[in-house]
């Protein structure tokens, strides 16, 4: 069964440095997410991003992060400079088509900003 | 702002003792409630998804339903391997761009045996 995968599963940086999340979509899907959960918290979403463009994005979606499709298959998530309070789980997202598909996600990435 | 309240935080049941987890949701305009099952470290793993009110969904020992302003979960006959927090989400809006999750905080369920 097709799967969302992510790269790496646990990201450790220093504040202040830059770091690349990776996603490997569903490959017929054509709507992309980045969501986030700080540990105890919920699931927050970040950007979504359809047609090489970002569709929408969240107050937390500030100038620190962009997304990209730099090919055919991944979808990647910049974070150009860490703070500590980026550490969370950060989980890609996908989904087929339109309004009211179900969006299928990732295992996550914990990232850890020391 | 779309809101969504799940209830209660925790829930302990022994093996084979059934119970519903509450979703709550203020939106405008809901498309579409999600329960997803979130396992520890790991991504949210889909249920079921229910588009009006009065529909149901059934996998296994879970049943979701949907009302105008609530959504359950109700478990039957729990097995130790349900323990996980199940993830309510809904998707709502008006016109073509909206297309994010809002998830509540989630019920954290514990089956013993």
């Amino acid at each position: 069964e097709p799967e969302v995968t992510q790269t790496p599963s646990h990201q450790v940086t220093q504040m202040g440095q830059e770091v690349i999340l990776r996603c490997v979509p569903i490959s017929n899907h054509l709507y992309f997410y980045w969501y986030r959960q700080i540990l105890g918290q919920k699931v927050e979403f970040l950007v979504s991003f359809y047609n090489n463009e970002i569709s929408e994005k969240s107050e937390i979606f500030d100038d620190q992060f962009s997304v990209e499709r730099p090919d055919g298959s991944n979808f990647t998530l910049k974070i150009r400079s860490t703070k500590l309070e980026d550490s969370a789980m950060y989980f890609c997202a996908s989904k087929e088509r339109g309004w009211t598909d179900t969006q299928y996600f990732g295992p996550g990435t914990r990232l850890t900003v020391l | 702002e779309d809101q969504v309240t799940q209830s209660p935080e925790a829930l302990r049941l022994q093996e084979g003792e059934s119970s519903s987890l509450n979703c709550s949701y203020t939106v405008s305009g809901l498309r579409g409630l999600f329960w997803y099952r979130q396992d520890p470290g790991k991504g949210p793993e889909f249920l079921f998804t229910l588009y009006s009110a009065g529909e149901e969904k059934e996998k296994e020992r879970l049943k979701a339903t949907l009302t105008k302003k609530e959504s359950f979960l109700h478990i039957t006959a729990p097995k130790p391997e349900d323990s996980a927090t199940y993830l309510c989400a809904v998707q709502a809006g008006v016109g073509g761009s909206n297309y994010k999750l809002t998830f509540g905080k989630g019920t954290l369920l514990t089956v013993n045996p």
